[in-house]
Formats: structure tokens, sequence, C-alpha cells
């Protein structure tokens, strides 16, 4: 079935780079997303990739994407104190009917 | 910028009560999703919804919940006999026609059930 695997936790001190890791089953994903929840907020869409991509860069966000292995990751250049949250990585499912599949969100702790 | 709201914020019913979860899509958005998140768990799919029909439930949805768009503006999820295990936070989400697998997602209505 479709599922979708992240590590629990990270921690960086501020100024260093993040990566964020996921892993996931359906080789067939068109979309592979990640997105932030900051504490008692809603999950605010950060940047996503199509599966015919190996690397998306967004200013500090570089996502690169490895479809053998199926394997995402986020890398946070130069990471704040701001950036600690939650980030979940999400794929489409193949239904094609809007469905996505969470992963269980990697807490980013940032300390000064 | 355009967003997805929700209300209420926080909703408290006893167990085997009604409740009905209200969300606001952003304006000219075509799909509809209504997802959970049990405290601790991944959030969950649980209704897709296009064009005033559902276009995928999971096994999640069953016969206690429903959605509905009931005008041009309002997208509700209702539960019509809550159990202790509804208690969640549900998320509505949309998305745009012609970008349609962007998926923005409201703040949250935290259900708790007593």
């Amino acid at each position: 079935g479709e599922d979708v695997e992240q590590s629990l936790f990270l921690s960086v001190r501020e100024g260093d780079s993040s990566v964020i890791n996921c892993t996931y089953t359906d080789s067939s994903s068109t979309y592979l997303y990640w997105y932030k929840q900051e504490p008692g907020a809603g999950l605010q869409l950060l940047t996503y990739i199509f599966s015919n991509m190996d690397m998306k860069q967004d200013q500090r966000l570089t996502v690169l994407l490895n479809k053998k292995d199926k394997h995402l990751s986020l890398r946070i250049a130069d990471t704040q104190t701001g950036d600690s949250a939650i980030y979940f990585c999400a794929q489409y499912g193949s239904s094609n009917t809007g469905k996505l599949i969470f992963g269980q969100g990697t807490t980013l702790q940032v300390k000064p | 910028e355009p967003e997805v709201t929700q209300t209420p914020s926080h909703q408290v019913t006893q167990m085997g009560q009604e409740v009905i979860l209200r969300c606001v899509p952003i304006s000219n958005h075509l799909y509809f999703y209504w997802y959970r998140q049990i405290l601790g768990q991944k959030v969950e799919f649980l209704v897709s919804f296009y064009n005033n029909e559902i276009s995928e439930k999971s096994e999640i949805f069953d016969d206690q919940f429903s959605v509905e768009r009931p005008d041009g503006s309002n997208f509700t999820l209702k539960i019509r006999s809550t159990k202790l295990e509804d208690s969640a936070m549900y998320f509505c989400a949309s998305s745009p026609d012609r970008v349609f697998y962007e998926q923005y997602f409201g703040p949250g209505t935290r259900l708790t059930v007593t």
C-alpha cells in the first residue's frame, strides 16, 4: 500500500543547514510535497516537486528526489529559529483524486 | 493572500452528538478535501470532493460522515453521532482548477468528544 515515512526529530544550530528525509512506497506518485506546521497553525505548503524532476530549488529550500530509492529530502540552508516547526512529507496518491498521503512529520528544533 | 478558513477553531461535544465543521475554501478553487490528525498520529485523508460529488473517500469516512457544499462558499463535514475516537484535528483543504495538485490547508478545527 501507499506509505510515507520520516524520522521524527532533527536538531540543528542556527545558521547550519538542515536536511529532512522521507521515504515513500508508491513509485507511481506524480507529485511529492513538503508542508510546514507551526505550533497551533495549519499545514503550510512549502514546496513540491514533480516526479520527473531530480531537484528543485526555491530560495533557501532545496528538494532532492531519488526515484530509484524512493527518497525525498528537504534541505534548508542557513536555518533560522523561525524555521522551528514540524515538516511533513506527502505524496499524491495513485488514485489521482487529490488524496495526499502524509508522513508522520519531522520536528525541527533550531538552537540559537 | 487568500486562505482557507475553518470554524470553529475548537469544538467540544458529547459522545453521540452531531457536529458540523465548517470550512470556507479559497474563492475560485474547485477541489475540496477533509483530513484529520489524531494527536500523535499522521495526517489522514478523509474525503475529496469535486463538482458536487465525492471523488474518493477513505475507510475512515463511513456512514457517520457526510460532506456538503451548501452554497457557493462553504464546505462542511458532518459527523452524525460522534465517538470518542473521533477526537482529532480536522483540516479542510482546497485546490484551484489549473493547478489541482496544489492543496492549501486551513488552520484546522480541534474536535474533542467527551
